[in-house]
């Protein structure tokens, strides 16, 4: 069975300042991961994924993520924070469910970052 | 393009009513669609899948049921709701090996 770990339930940072939320996670195959962000009341919104190829993942709004398969990671970062940051975060692994093509997404508790003003 | 809609965006229900969440995807056909429930303070839950009309798979137990009358319709669906179905109702649909999200129905049951 597959797991995700959301190390930090809250981070806080200073706009400016890099970003840094960490995620482990389990899993028996070789799994799909990726980084959601949900802006409070809305959908969740795709920041990026890694799905076997390059390890060093870039996203939208300069997030990228790092897939360290020997200690089992995908830490999303960010250089610079920015005001439009602020919102929970969400790793995801993916394995198959079905032989339909059908995947199951195991969520992390999420992490909500608030950015200092 | 491809969207993904959701109604109603908010809905305050009293215990023991029913309840009927629609979900529907334009600009895609046969696609794999999903209900995730989000509980406050909690990560998501995948409640229902479906592969195609009529093919409704449940990962849970609970008091909800899922239908899925047309190829782009997604409905979930309770004949009486409790106190714990509160919670953000996403739908999704996969393109690929990615699951995009709806915007959401917020159900407050009271």
């Amino acid at each position: 069975a597959q797991s995700v770990t959301q190390l930090d339930s809250h981070v806080s940072v200073s706009e400016g300042t890099p970003v840094l939320l960490r995620c482990n996670y389990s899993s028996s195959y070789s799994p799909s991961l990726f980084w959601y962000v949900q802006h409070p009341n809305k959908g969740l919104q795709l920041l990026l994924k890694y799905t076997s190829a390059a390890t060093l993942v870039k996203g939208i709004n300069g997030f990228e993520a790092e897939f360290k398969k020997s200690e089992t990671s995908f830490h999303l970062t960010k250089p610079s924070a920015h005001m439009s940051d602020a919102a929970e975060y969400f790793c995801v692994v993916s394995e198959a469910i079905s032989n339909f093509g059908n995947e199951k997404l195991t969520f992390g508790t999420g992490t909500r970052l608030t950015i200092i003003p | 393009s491809q969207t993904i809609h959701q109604w109603p965006a908010t809905l305050v229900q009293p215990v023991g009513s029913p309840l009927s969440l629609e979900c529907t995807v334009e600009g895609t056909s046969n696609p794999n669609l999903y209900w995730y429930r989000q509980a406050a303070g909690r990560g998501l839950q995948l409640l229902f899948y479906s592969v195609g009309i009529g093919q409704i798979s449940s990962e849970v137990p609970q008091n909800l049921s899922a239908s899925r009358p047309q190829d782009r319709q997604f409905i979930l669906s309770s004949k009486k709701l409790l106190l714990s179905d509160s919670g953000f109702y996403l739908c999704a649909w996969k393109v690929t090996d990615t699951q995009y999200f709806g915007p959401g129905t917020r159900l407050t049951v009271l």
